[in-house]
């Protein structure tokens, strides 16, 4: 059973350009988390979708930054018109329907904005 | 809205020595918490996982305690090896049926010197 699949696991863009990220949840995992990581920061939730829905979106920038969560594949994290201030680790996570269970994450996305 | 907090941020140990993690959060409504290592440029590992209705949760060598009321938690890492090292963050789950989002504390970052 594979665990969170994140690519690409590195990923530089120069400012102005679109970023895409890409996560395969766990088999059988529905729910889906996008989390941030800033350098020598914590990480701070962003997005939590479940298939085709967006459940909580309250930590994601309402500007330029979007996810979805299609029927079919994996779930994206877009960030149109990047800027220096972008470059960060992005880690996506997942987990079954119950709460009871941890969440799993990926290796993460690193993302330099040049 | 709720926080984490984790002390010490950093800890050096030698081998073998016995220590303690500690993470205390700010709204004591959580549903479960949850103790993550990270190791340099990967991403999260699950530890392990303790509902809010837990007291303590144990894996091998780790020992994590839950104390709502007062809203604390500490890991306890027991005979502590070089392959210990490596950031350790806590994270809460609320407690609302909806929004399942985890909130991180900063994390612990631990060295166990040979």
């Amino acid at each position: 059973n594979a665990g969170v699949m994140q690519n690409p696991r590195h990923l530089v863009r120069r400012r102005g350009q679109e970023a895409r990220l890409r996560c395969s949840p766990m088999k059988g995992h529905s729910h889906v988390y996008w989390y941030r990581q800033l350098p020598e920061e914590g990480l701070k939730f962003m997005v939590y979708l479940q298939k085709e829905n967006i459940i909580d979106e309250s930590g994601m920038p309402k500007e330029r930054f979007s996810a979805e969560f299609p029927k079919e594949g994996p779930s994206i994290l877009r960030i149109q018109q990047v800027v220096r201030g972008d470059s960060a680790a992005y880690f996506c996570a997942s987990s079954p329907l119950s709460r009871d269970s941890p969440l799993h994450f990926g290796n993460g996305t690193r993302l330099t904005v040049t | 809205k709720q926080e984490v907090t984790q002390i010490p941020a950093a800890l050096s140990v030698p081998e073998g020595e016995n220590l303690v993690l500690n993470c205390s959060f700010t709204d004591s409504a959580i549903y479960n918490l949850q103790w993550f290592r990270q190791d340099p440029g990967k991403g999260l590992t699950s530890l392990l996982l303790i509902q809010s209705s837990q007291r303590e949760q144990t894996s091998g060598r780790l020992n994590a305690s839950l104390d709502k009321s007062s809203g604390r938690s500490t890991l306890y890492i027991a005979a502590s090896q070089p392959g210990d090292s490596a950031t350790y963050l806590c994270a809460v789950r609320r407690g609302e049926t909806s929004g399942s989002r985890l909130t991180f504390g900063e994390g612990t970052q631990l060295t166990v010197n040979p």
